[in-house]
C-alpha cells in the first residue's frame, strides 16, 4: 500500500537558519504530494503540493520538488521565523482520478523556531 | 477560513459508552472525511463521505460508523468507546474531492 516517511523530530533551529525536512514515499505510479502545516491548537492546513514528476510547490518562502527518482519530496526553506515553529506533515494521494481526496499522511515532525 | 465546526471541542468519557461527534460545514463541499491523530502516527483517515448517504471506510475504520443524512453534517460514532480510541479527531472537508483538504480545530477525545 501507499506510504510516507518523514525524518524523526523535533527540529529546534535559531532564527534565519536554513530548514530541511525530508520526506519519502511509497506508492505505484505517480501520486500527489503535499505539506500540510499544523499550528498550535489548530487543525491543518494545505502548505504547498506538486501533481508530477519534477514539479517544485513553493508557499510562504517554504519550498519542495517532487523527485520521482528518489521518490521524495523534501520540505525547505532558506530562513527560517519563530512563527514558522509548527508541526509539519507531509502527505499523498495516489494517482489517478479516484483517490477522492484520500490522503496518507507522515507522522508529522515538529519544528521549534528560537528568536 | 473553511466554515467547518466540530463539537465538541473536548470530551471525556468512560469505556463502553457511545459517543457521537459532530463535524458541520457551511461550505457546501460534496466530500468529508473523518481523520484520527495519535503521536508517531501522524492523521489516518477513518471514514469518508462522497455525498448524501455516501460513505466508504479508510485505513481505520474497526469501532467507528458515520452518517451523513444532509451535506453539511458528518457524524462519527463510537459504538462502544475503548481507551485506544482516545485521540485527538479531525474532520475535514473537499470540494473537488482532489488535492486541497481544509480542515476543523480538532476533537480531544479521551476515554477512560
Amino acid at each position: 500500500g501507499n506510504s510516507v516517511t518523514q525524518m524523526e523530530g523535533p527540529v529546534t533551529l535559531s532564527e534565519e537558519a536554513f530548514l530541511t525536512i525530508n520526506c519519502t514515499y511509497t506508492a505505484t505510479g505517480y501520486p500527489s504530494l503535499f505539506w500540510y502545516v499544523q499550528y498550535p491548537g489548530e487543525g491543518l492546513q494545505l502548505l504547498l503540493k506538486a501533481t508530477k514528476a519534477d514539479d517544485k510547490g513553493s508557499n510562504k518562502g517554504f519550498e519542495a520538488t517532487y523527485r520521482k527518482e528518489t521518490t521524495s519530496f523534501h520540505l525547505e526553506k532558506g530562513s527560517v521565523q519563530v512563527s514558522d515553529s509548527a508541526v509539519y506533515f507531509c502527505a499523498l494521494t495516489p494517482a489517478g482520478g479516484t483517490s477522492y481526496g484520500k490522503l496518507t499522511f507522515g507522522q508529522g515532525t515538529i519544528l521549534t523556531v528560537h528568536p | 477560513d473553511a466554515g467547518i465546526t466540530q463539537s465538541p471541542r473536548h470530551k471525556v468519557t468512560e469505556t463502553g459508552t457511545p459517543v457521537t461527534l459532530r463535524c458541520h460545514q457551511t461550505e457546501n463541499h460534496r466530500y468529508m472525511y473523518w481523520y484520527r491523530q495519535d503521536p508517531g502516527h501522524g492523521l489516518r483517515l477513518i471514514h469518508y463521505s462522497y455525498g448524501v448517504k455516501d460513505t466508504d471506510k479508510g485505513e481505520v475504520s474497526d469501532g467507528y460508523s458515520v452518517s451523513r443524512s444532509k451535506t453539511e453534517d458528518f457524524l462519527l460514532t463510537l459504538e462502544s468507546a475503548t481507551s485506544s480510541q482516545t485521540s485527538v479527531y479531525f474532520c475535514a472537508i473537499s470540494d473537488q474531492g482532489n488535492e486541497k483538504l481544509f480542515f476543523g480545530s480538532g476533537t480531544q477525545l479521551s476515554v477512560l
